[in-house]
């Protein structure tokens, strides 16, 4: 079974933290994706890689960055958290299809 | 506009009774994906259609692709109450750039009372 784990169930941090999200995933996926998913609005893609240091913006980005220095690794970055950042993000992973994703993160800016 | 149209957005039905849920698109479907998410948590991924005309079934669920891909519907049979949860659908190469992009819609709450 493929397995992506995510750093944090909860996390609370407080406006201008830098904040860091985490994901790593055991079935040596090329491709690692970032949602962020809001009622109203559903599941967003935030930025997605298809290799190590290989990103792509999705449709939201600004605010985030990321990285991915191994193949396994996707971190997520809140460079300057705001409110408007709170929120359940999602990371997933895949070799073509299907995407497999984590169990989220419940992040609260304050 | 919403590139992936999922209706209803919620649904409440008793114990085993039947019930479709929909995805429409208005361009043609090359894969699409169907996600259930309990409240909370992260999205289990149940079926994957591509072809038009193909239906696949696991236990009490049965997801179709219309033979213009542009809909499919989730059937589910006699429903309980571990049925319950959001149900999503996902498509890639709708938003351009590349094919493992998903494009979801936005979900239907699905709610079982025994």
């Amino acid at each position: 079974d493929v397995k992506v784990t995510q750093s944090s169930r909860y996390l609370v941090k407080r406006t201008g933290e830098k904040v860091f999200l985490e994901c790593v995933q055991d079935m040596d996926h090329e491709n690692m994706f970032w949602y962020r998913q809001d009622p109203g609005l559903g599941l967003r893609l935030i930025y997605f890689s298809y290799d190590v240091k290989m990103k792509e913006k999705g449709d939201i980005p600004e605010g985030y960055s990321v990285s991915r220095e191994k193949k396994e690794r996707f971190s997520l970055i809140l460079e300057s958290a705001s409110t408007n950042q709170t929120s359940m993000y999602l990371c997933a992973s895949s070799l073509s299809q299907p995407q497999h994703f984590g169990d989220g993160t419940r992040l609260s800016i304050l | 506009s919403q590139e992936l149209e999922q209706s209803p957005q919620s649904l409440i039905v008793q114990e085993g009774k039947n019930l479709t849920i929909n995805c429409t698109s208005s361009k043609t479907l090359y894969g699409l994906y169907w996600y259930k998410q309990k409240y909370g948590e992260g999205l289990i991924f149940l079926m994957m259609l591509q072809k038009g005309g193909e239906e696949k079934s696991h236990e009490k669920i049965t997801a179709k692709l219309d033979e213009k891909k542009q809909q499919s519907s989730l059937h589910i049979t006699a429903s309980q109450p571990s049925h319950a949860g959001i149900y999503l659908c996902g498509a890639d190469g709708l938003s351009g750039g590349s094919n493992y992009k998903l494009t979801f819609g936005k979900g239907t709450l699905l709610t079982v009372n025994p």
